[in-house]
């Protein structure tokens, strides 16, 4: 079974800083998807970011990019120029590939807040 | 935010009702889970559709029946549900175009549930 952690529950950043938020995995499986998404208050959860586990170069979207440390099963989010409207929960995610479909295993989450 | 719609946004039921939670996707997606988040816990995976059939039950209690009429439409039908299964209930739907190619997972807005 593959395990998601995120180990700091909170975290805070000044507007226009930057922040950086932890995620690692466990798996013995060599294929497969990260992802992260972001869950504002009271709002949908949508995705920021994903990146293929066979791809080297790390993910960017805009403000937003990824450290993938396959070999150290590593992959932290970098949110640049930090905005009000990043505060929210952040769920590191893994997905498996093999033929029992797409099944999501979600960390513990990371609460961001954005400080004006 | 309007691909996967879910409706009733906030639910209050006593341990001896039965309701209906309903989703819908218009992304004309293939696969359509139900998850489950409680405060404190991360994201558990309940139920899988792809095309209609159910591919994944991941060890959920019968009080919880899942209905997948096509692909557009997900129910999860509660009976004699217990306190301890207030929470939000996260629908999702993927395009799984073939098993294993990690779709990127769309979520709906949830509906909250608290049982008495």
């Amino acid at each position: 079974a593959q395990t998601v952690t995120q180990s700091q529950p909170e975290m805070s950043v000044q507007e226009a800083e930057t922040v950086t938020l932890s995620c690692t995995y466990d798996t013995s499986e060599s294929n497969y998807y990260l992802f992260w998404y972001k869950q504002p208050p009271s709002r949908q959860m949508i995705l920021v970011i994903r990146q293929e586990a066979y791809k080297q170069q790390n993910a960017t979207e805009n403000r937003f990019s990824v450290n993938f440390q396959k070999a150290a099963k590593s992959f932290s989010l970098k949110i640049s120029d930090s905005q009000l409207g990043d505060t929210a929960m952040y769920f590191c995610a893994f997905l498996l590939q093999n033929n029992a479909g797409n099944m999501l295993t979600f960390g513990g989450g990371t609460r961001l807040m954005v400080k004006p | 935010e309007t691909g996967v719609t879910q409706t009733p946004r906030h639910l209050v039921m006593g341990m001896t009702n039965k309701k209906s939670l309903k989703c819908e996707q218009h992304l004309g997606h293939n696969a359509m889970y139900w998850y489950k988040q409680s405060a404190k816990k991360p994201l558990e995976l309940m139920f899988v559709y792809n095309f209609k059939e159910q591919t994944e039950n991941n060890s959920v209690p019968s009080r919880f029946s899942p209905e997948c009429p096509n692909s557009s439409h997900l129910f999860l039908h509660l009976h004699t549900l217990q306190p301890e299964d207030s929470a939000l209930y996260l629908c999702a739907s993927s395009q799984d175009r073939l098993a294993g190619a990690g779709d990127t997972q769309y979520f709906g807005p949830g509906t909250r549930l608290t049982v008495l």
